[in-house]
C-alpha cells in the first residue's frame, strides 16, 4: 500500500490542551514532513525532519522522529480553534524521493 | 498571489465527457506534482514534472488520464470519457529542485473538486 499509518484517526480536544498525533511509515527515508488541511482545501506544509534529525521545533509544533521504530509524532501545544483541521505526514522514501508516502490522517477538533 | 493556483475549484460533469484541470505553480518552481484525494484518505501520487518532461507516472492511472505540462511553467491535467469512481478532489503541487533532496516539500494549490453524475 502507498498509505503510511496515523494514529489516531481523530481527536477531539479543547482549547488550550495539547494535541499529539502519530505517524509509521514501512521504507528508509529521507525526511518525514507533517502537513495540515483545512475542509475542502489544499495541504499546506507545517514542518519538515529529516532522517538524521530526532526533534524539531516550530512555534507551537513539536516534531519527533524515531527511525529505528520507524515513527514520527506532531504535538501542538496550547491547541486553539483554529488549529481544527486534519493533519497528515508523508515520508519522503530515500529510495524515490520524489514520491511521498502519505498516512491517512488526524482528523482533529479542538472545542472552544 | 504567488501561491499554486488551480482552475476551476469545482467541476460538475456527466459520466462520459471530458474534463480539464489547469495548475499554475510558483512561478520559480521547476517540480510539479498531480495528486488525487478521496474523502478520509490522503493524497494519491498520479504524476510528477521536472520542468516540461513528464518523469513519473502512477500505475494506478488508466490512459484516460492524460497531462502535459508545454512549456514548463503550467500544466494541464485532463480526464477522457470520466467515470463516477474519477469523483475526487484533483491536487497539484509545486517545488524547487534547488533545495535537494533531503529538504524538498511541497506547495499545494487549492484543488479542483470532481463530481461526475
Amino acid at each position: 500500500s502507498q498509505q503510511g499509518e496515523e494514529d489516531p484517526q481523530a481527536l477531539s480536544i479543547q482549547e488550550g490542551e495539547n494535541a499529539t498525533m502519530n505517524c509509521s511509515y514501512k521504507t528508509s527515508i529521507n525526511n518525514l514532513q507533517w502537513y495540515r488541511q483545512n475542509s475542502g482545501r489544499g495541504l499546506v506544509h507545517l514542518i519538515l525532519i529529516r532522517s538524521n534529525e530526532r526533534e524539531k521545533h516550530s512555534g507551537r509544533l513539536r516534531v519527533t522522529l524515531d527511525t529505528s521504530k520507524k515513527s514520527s509524532s506532531l504535538l501542538i501545544t496550547a491547541s486553539r480553534a483554529a488549529d481544527t483541521a486534519s493533519y497528515f505526514c508523508a515520508a519522503a522514501s530515500a529510495g524515490n524521493n520524489r514520491k511521498l508516502i502519505w498516512g491517512l490522517g488526524t482528523s482533529l477538533a479542538v472545542n472552544p | 498571489d504567488t501561491g499554486v493556483s488551480q482552475d476551476p475549484r469545482h467541476k460538475i460533469t456527466k459520466r462520459g465527457q471530458n474534463v480539464t484541470f489547469r495548475c499554475d505553480p510558483i512561478s520559480e518552481h521547476n517540480r510539479l506534482y498531480w495528486y488525487r484525494q478521496t474523502l478520509g484518505q490522503g493524497p494519491e501520487f498520479l504524476t510528477y514534472f521536472q520542468n516540461e518532461a513528464q518523469l513519473e507516472k502512477s500505475r494506478l492511472l488508466s490512459d484516460r488520464f492524460s497531462a502535459e505540462r508545454p512549456k514548463g511553467s503550467f500544466s494541464t491535467l485532463e480526464i477522457q470519457r470520466t467515470e463516477q469512481g474519477d469523483s475526487a478532489m484533483y491536487l497539484c503541487a509545486s517545488s524547487a529542485i534547488g533545495l535537494g533532496p533531503l529538504n524538498e516539500k511541497l506547495f499545494f494549490g487549492s484543488g479542483t473538486q470532481l463530481s461526475v453524475l
